[in-house]
């Protein structure tokens, strides 16, 4: 199986802040990785897909880049509605498999 | 409006079966990939496992942890997706969500999500 390696697992950040979240995995995946966000318990919403690419609807401040094994979700500008938590997701091959996560929270 | 709507959790004992239904609004069913992503409490996301679309083979897939003891099936009559659970273990209790499997080439992710039903394995 992948395995999906989040880093931090915790950040405490400001709003307007520039915020980064890396996830790397386990064998190269391409560019087979998306991006998750989840607030207070409910379904997870999904941010960016194909490793780059904006989910419509998603605000312009969220980015994503990377490919092979290394990966980093971007908030350019952190705002109050950002504070929630982040995974990434690999859908290079069965079993799909999840980051631990990233909580970020209010500094 | 895409509405995916989870039923079926409760609390059962170790060793008990459960059935989850997800009833499916809002696209074409019967052309989606469907697969089921659970959350333990205060845990991250888990793949239980995926159906492929009869046109794809209805084939599924799952996770180490639930095979051969959970089923996925669907039937794209009532436009709903099921998860049979036997043999449940304390392990399992989580929130289950269903989740349509979106796609651009070879490219897979999951768009839509049902609000999620919780499963709780406790003596």
């Amino acid at each position: 199986d992948i395995q999906m390696t989040q880093s931090p697992s915790s950040l405490s950040a400001s709003v307007g802040d520039r915020v980064s979240i890396t996830c790397r995995a386990s064998q190269s995946i391409s560019s087979y990785l998306n991006w998750y966000q989840q607030k207070g318990g409910k379904a997870p919403k999904l941010l960016i897909y194909a490793a780059s690419s904006l989910q419509s609807g998603v605000p312009s401040r969220f980015s994503g880049s990377g490919s092979g094994t290394d990966f980093t979700l971007t908030i350019s500008s952190l705002q109050p509605e950002d504070f929630a938590t982040y995974y990434c997701q690999q859908s290079y091959i069965t079993p799909l498999t999840f980051g631990g996560g990233t909580k970020v929270e209010i500094k | 409006e895409v509405q995916l709507v989870e039923s079926g959790g409760g609390l059962v004992k170790p060793g008990g079966s459960l059935r989850l239904s997800c009833v499916v609004s809002g696209f074409t069913f019967i052309n989606a990939w469907m697969s089921w992503v659970r959350q333990a409490p205060g845990k991250g996301l888990e793949w239980v496992g995926r159906i492929k679309s009869k046109v794809d083979g209805g084939t599924a897939d799952y996770a180490a942890p639930v095979k051969g003891r959970f089923t996925i099936s669907r039937d794209d009559s009532k436009n709903t997706l099921y998860l049979q659970m036997n043999s449940l273990k304390t392990e399992d209790t989580a929130v289950y969500y269903c989740t349509t499997e979106q796609s651009s080439g070879s490219f897979i992710w999951f768009d839509y999500w049902g609000q999620g039903t919780l499963v709780t394995v406790s003596s």
